[in-house]
């Protein structure tokens, strides 16, 4: 079974400050997904990542999956308080199922 | 994408009893799923529910325990039974349809055994 390791497991910033995550596992992704989870939700989709050294942004979200595909990072600018939440790297296995990392925790104060 | 309707949202139970969680997807997809989580942490599979068949179950989980129902492509339940205040977790309900198997979550069910 693949592990997805997460890092920082918590992480408390104040408004603005920049951050980054990180998820990394021993074994090559077939693709990587980011999720971010509020309190009393379900976690949502942020992006799905497919080829080795490929970037994609979502506004003030910068996602890059590795070259050789076996880590990934989220790094967020200017961070606000609605970025609060759990974010969750995933990666699909057989049978569409997926191994979810160990979590990020962020709260942003202002 | 899929939107995932999950209930009860949360309630509270005697020890020793039963209680079923509801997921109805407003849409056909081909896989679901259903999740255990501890608040704050990562996200651990119970099961897949497959549909008009037994669900298939992860390492530490058992049908007798957690009884899954998936009678057509958008519904399915989970039951959770003779609950023990270890079962206290949110339960989420997953669909998925596409090739990157990317995941839509209902809201949970936040249960608390008492």
């Amino acid at each position: 079974t693949q592990l997805l390791e997460q890092s920082p497991q918590f992480l408390s910033i104040q408004e603005g400050e920049n951050l980054t995550v990180y998820c990394n596992s021993s074994s090559v992704f077939s693709s990587l997904q980011w999720y971010r989870q509020e309190p009393g939700e379900g976690p949502v989709l942020l992006v799905t990542v497919v080829t080795g050294g490929e970037v994609k942004k979502l506004k003030r979200l910068t996602f890059q999956f590795g070259d050789a595909r076996k880590d990934s990072s989220l790094h967020i600018t200017a961070a606000q308080p609605g970025d609060t939440g759990l974010y969750l790297c995933a990666s699909p296995g057989g049978g569409n199922k997926l191994t979810f990392g160990t979590g990020t925790q962020l709260k942003v104060e202002l | 994408s899929a939107v995932i309707s999950q209930k009860p949202s949360r309630d509270i139970c005697q020890r020793g009893t039963s209680l079923t969680i509801q997921c109805q997807v407003d849409s056909q997809v081909t896989m679901m799923f259903w999740y255990r989580q501890q608040p704050g942490q990562s996200l651990t599979l119970i099961a897949t529910a497959n549909q008009g068949s037994e669900a298939t179950y992860e390492s530490g989980f058992v049908i007798d325990k957690f009884p899954i129902s998936r009678p057509n492509l958008t519904f399915s339940t989970l039951t959770v039974s003779n609950m023990s205040p270890e079962d206290s977790s949110i339960y989420l309900c997953s669909a998925s349809s596409g090739r990157q198997a990317e995941a839509f979550f209902g809201q949970g069910t936040r249960l608390t055994v008492v």
